[in-house]
């Protein structure tokens, strides 16, 4: 399986700071690549697909970049309602996850 | 508007068997455009896929190769919904379990999970 090397594991920030996640896979994955947003109790929020593409609805403060083996999630002001876990997504191979990244405010 | 709806124990004895359903809306089991998946998170691990069940003329069933030889998801047709049957449990099993809806793309490729039940905490211990 494809393994997902995903960082920081944490991070804290405040509200209005810039943040960046990355995702590594093992081997290539030609751009199939998802984010997700988790809180607890809740379903897990779908916020990009095909590493850049913005799902209906998400917020254009959240954007993707990246290709081959390195990509990432930018939320470009953080807001009160972002302060979650983030996890990454490859679906080229069996689906496999980044280990995920908690956003605390600081 | 899809939506999935999970049901089954919040606790289960070592060594039992783990029995979760996820109920369909806005969608059918059959589709031969989606697949019903089972995923888990777990605070060691973090997200973890478990498997699969779609139909395609007939029903398929692909699992994760850590637990393929104590797992099994099924369909109901007649009530629209998926199962999860995880056997011998162990306290590593412990985790929140999810349903999720997985596409295909015109090539046939699998895609992204959406969207996701809720979510049920499953605790294994005696």
């Amino acid at each position: 399986d494809i393994q997902m090397t995903q960082s920081p594991s944490s991070l804290s920030a405040s509200v209005g700071d810039r943040v960046t996640i990355t995702c590594r896979p093992s081997q290539a994955i030609y751009n199939s690549l998802a984010w997700y947003q988790v809180k607890p109790g809740k379903a897990p929020r779908f916020l990009l697909s095909v590493a850049t593409r913005l799902e209906s609805g998400v917020p254009s403060r959240f954007s993707g970049s990246g290709s081959g083996t390195d990509y990432s999630l930018t939320i470009s002001s953080l807001q009160p309602d972002d302060f979650a876990t983030y996890y990454c997504l490859q679906y080229f191979g069996n689906p496999t996850f980044g280990q995920g990244t908690k956003v605390e405010i600081k | 508007q899809v939506q999935l709806q999970l049901s089954g124990p919040g606790l289960v004895k070592p060594s039992q068997t783990l029995s979760l359903t996820c109920d369909i809306s806005g969608d059918s089991v059959s589709s031969d455009t989606a697949g019903w998946n089972w995923i888990r998170q777990t605070p060691s691990r973090g997200l973890e896929w478990l498997g699969r069940t779609y139909f395609r003329s007939e029903w398929y069933h692909e699992y994760a190769v850590s637990v393929q030889s104590r797992i099994t998801i099924n369909a109901d047709t007649s009530k629209n919904r998926f199962s999860l049957q995880l056997d011998s449990l162990t306290p590593e099993d412990t985790a929140v379990y999810y349903c999720a809806r997985g596409g295909q793309d015109g090539s046939g490729s699998w895609v992204w999970f959406d969207p996701w039940g809720q979510g049920t905490q499953v605790t294994v211990s005696s």
